[in-house]
Formats: C-alpha cells, structure tokens, sequence
C-alpha cells in the first residue's frame, strides 16, 4: 500500500540536542511538507518542497533545517535553537499542481526532557 | 497571509444528531480541503473540494469561493465522528489550517 511512514512516533530530547525526524513516502509525490502541531491548535507549515534538492521556509522555519536528497524523503531537524521543541509533528505529500489534495503521515511526538 | 476561522471552537452533540461546521476565509483560494484528526492524531482527508458540493455517506461539503467560505455538514452522527476537524484553503504551494472544531459525540 502507498503512503508516508513518520519515524519514530516518540521521541525524547534532552535540551540542548539536535533530533532528526524521518518522513518517507511511496507515493511517487513531487511536493512534501513539514507542519508542527501544539496542543488544541491547528497546524502550521514549518517547511516544504517542491522538488529534490529545493526547499522553502515555511511560516515558523526558525530552529528548524530539512533536506531533499530523494524524492521519496524529506527529513527534518529539530536543532537546539528551536527554543520550544516539545509538539506533534505531521508529514504531508501531494502531487505537484493546484488540483491535488494532500496526505498526511501519522505524526511524530517528540518531548524535550 | 490567509486568515482562516472555524464554528463553533467546540461541539457537543447526541449520537443521531445533524450538525453543520462553518470555515471562513479571508482571501481567494485555489482549493480547499477538510480533514478529520482521530484521537491518536492521524489527520484523515475528507474533502477535496476547490467549489461545489461533495457528498460521502453521511458526510457532506459545500463550498462557496466567491464568499470565502466552506461548510461541513455531519448527518445521524455516531460516536466514530469525535475528533477534530480542520479545514485547510490551498494559497499557491500551501495549506493554511484553521484553529478546528472539536467534536464530541456522546452514546
């Protein structure tokens, strides 16, 4: 079955630590994005891109780096500078174009301990 | 950027109750899609719909660009109907989420 694996779905960092979160997809999608969730909110998109090796800053890039060496991957970053980590973390994919919906993965929780 | 609200914040209905869910927007869209998140946070796409209306079981969508607005309609709904659900205009190459309405369906 096609979709987006997000690993893992917990993670623990201690302050200070960089923490890479992995997102996959077999869906021969062009476009993937990185949105960040806190608790009783909607989401906000943190980073995306449109192709392999190009990617754009979101509304809340700040303390967070991607890369897009495959198109089938898209990890992110969650670096020592992001001064308030702790949330849910949730991969999307689309086809390229206006008319294509997108897909989510199920999530990555991570808590700074 | 694209300002986006959702009616009501929070709904409490009777399992068999009809409820409808309002999403406003503040500018033009390209598309616009509905989602509904479960308790363990999966978001699960429900719409796709730019204009029109859609229907899915008991599900439906209508959505009126020129007045920037879109609304969900639940029908006989069951306790499988709790979550959150979000609606999300497409500016350009990006989603913009609402705040959601969070559902509670009672036995």
């Amino acid at each position: 079955d096609g979709g987006i694996t997000q690993s893992p779905k917990y993670l623990f960092r201690k302050e200070g630590q960089n923490v890479t979160l992995s997102c996959e997809q077999n869906l021969n999608h062009d476009a993937m994005y990185w949105y960040r969730q806190d608790p009783g909110q909607g989401l906000r998109l943190i980073y995306y891109s449109q192709i392999v090796n190009d990617f754009q800053k979101g509304d809340i890039a700040e303390g967070y780096s991607v890369s897009r060496e495959k198109k089938e991957s898209f990890p992110l970053t969650v670096t020592s500078a992001q001064k308030n980590p702790t949330a849910f973390y949730l991969c999307a994919s689309s086809l390229q174009g206006l008319n294509y919906g997108y897909t989510f993965g199920s999530g990555t929780r991570l808590t700074v301990v | 950027g694209i300002q986006v609200e959702q009616s009501p914040p929070d709904l409490i209905l009777q399992e068999g109750a009809n409820s409808t869910l309002r999403c406003n927007f503040s500018d033009s869209v390209n598309n616009l899609q509905w989602f509904h998140q479960n308790p363990w946070g999966q978001l699960i796409n429900l719409f796709y719909i730019p204009s029109g209306t859609k229907q899915n079981g008991r599900l439906s969508a209508t959505t009126v660009a020129t007045e920037r607005y879109s609304l969900l309609y639940i029908s006989s709904s069951q306790t499988t109907d709790s979550g959150v659900y979000f609606c999300a205009p497409r500016t350009g190459n990006k989603l913009t989420f609402g705040g959601g309405t969070r559902v509670l369906v009672k036995p």
